[in-house]
């Protein structure tokens, strides 16, 4: 079974300033790793996903995240964030060769972004 | 643009009634649907997977009974809510699973609130 961990519930940050949202994975086979977007009221929108390859993957809004075997975490980071980034982003990841590619996701962190 | 729709966005219904909820995968004939539910500054917990043409698979601890899907065509899902109450008042999220072998692309959402 596979598990995703989120630690911070909130990130506060000032516009402009880098911001980096921690994820951290469990599973017992190996997996593909996704970040969504979450802005109120809407459903999820896709950030970027690893599947293979180089282990930093760029996403849309100059997000990026990095895959890390090693530590089983998949951090996203953005050099600097806009009030538009003010929204909630999940980690989720999905069994590799899965019957389905079902996704198992993280609690949530809410990137809120001040001026 | 968006891929999946889900119609209503949103819905206020009695206590006892029963509300239906569609997703509809838009140029593309999905196999495979998943219907998630999200509570208040939680995250999304799937609720089952739907088949073009045959039964639905639930998850652990989700009552088939009372939440009935139908996924009659290749690109329509459909969520029933039986004699909804008050607890089932939530964020019902739908996603196509077989668009893109590895990713899977979301609704827009429904809020449903029941009094």
């Amino acid at each position: 079974a596979q598990s995703v961990t989120q630690l911070d519930s909130q990130v506060p940050v000032f516009e402009e300033a880098p911001v980096e949202l921690r994820c951290n994975y469990s599973s017992s086979v190996s997996v593909y790793l996704f970040w969504y977007v979450q802005y109120p009221n809407q459903g999820l929108q896709l950030l970027l996903k690893y599947l293979s390859g180089s282990t930093l993957v760029k996403g849309i809004n100059g997000f990026e995240a990095e895959f890390n075997k090693s530590q089983t975490s998949f951090h996203l980071r953005k050099p600097s964030v806009h009030i538009s980034d003010t929204a909630e982003y999940f980690c989720a990841v999905s069994e590799i060769d899965g019957a389905t590619n079902k996704l198992i996701f993280g609690t949530g962190t809410l990137l809120a972004v001040q001026p | 643009g968006a891929v999946v729709s889900q119609h209503p966005s949103w819905v206020i219904c009695k206590s006892g009634t029963s509300v239906k909820i569609e997703c509809r995968s838009l140029d593309f004939q999905a196999t495979t649907m998943f219907w998630y539910r999200q509570f208040p500054k939680q995250s999304l917990m799937l609720m089952a997977t739907s088949n073009e043409g045959s039964k639905a698979t639930y998850e652990q601890g989700v009552e088939k009974d009372k939440f009935l899907i139908n996924h009659a065509s290749l690109t329509l899902s459909t969520l029933t809510v039986t004699s909804a109450h008050p607890e089932d008042s939530s964020f019902y999220i739908c996603s196509d699973g077989d668009r893109d072998q590895e990713t899977q692309y979301f609704g827009p959402g429904t809020r449903l609130l029941v009094l």
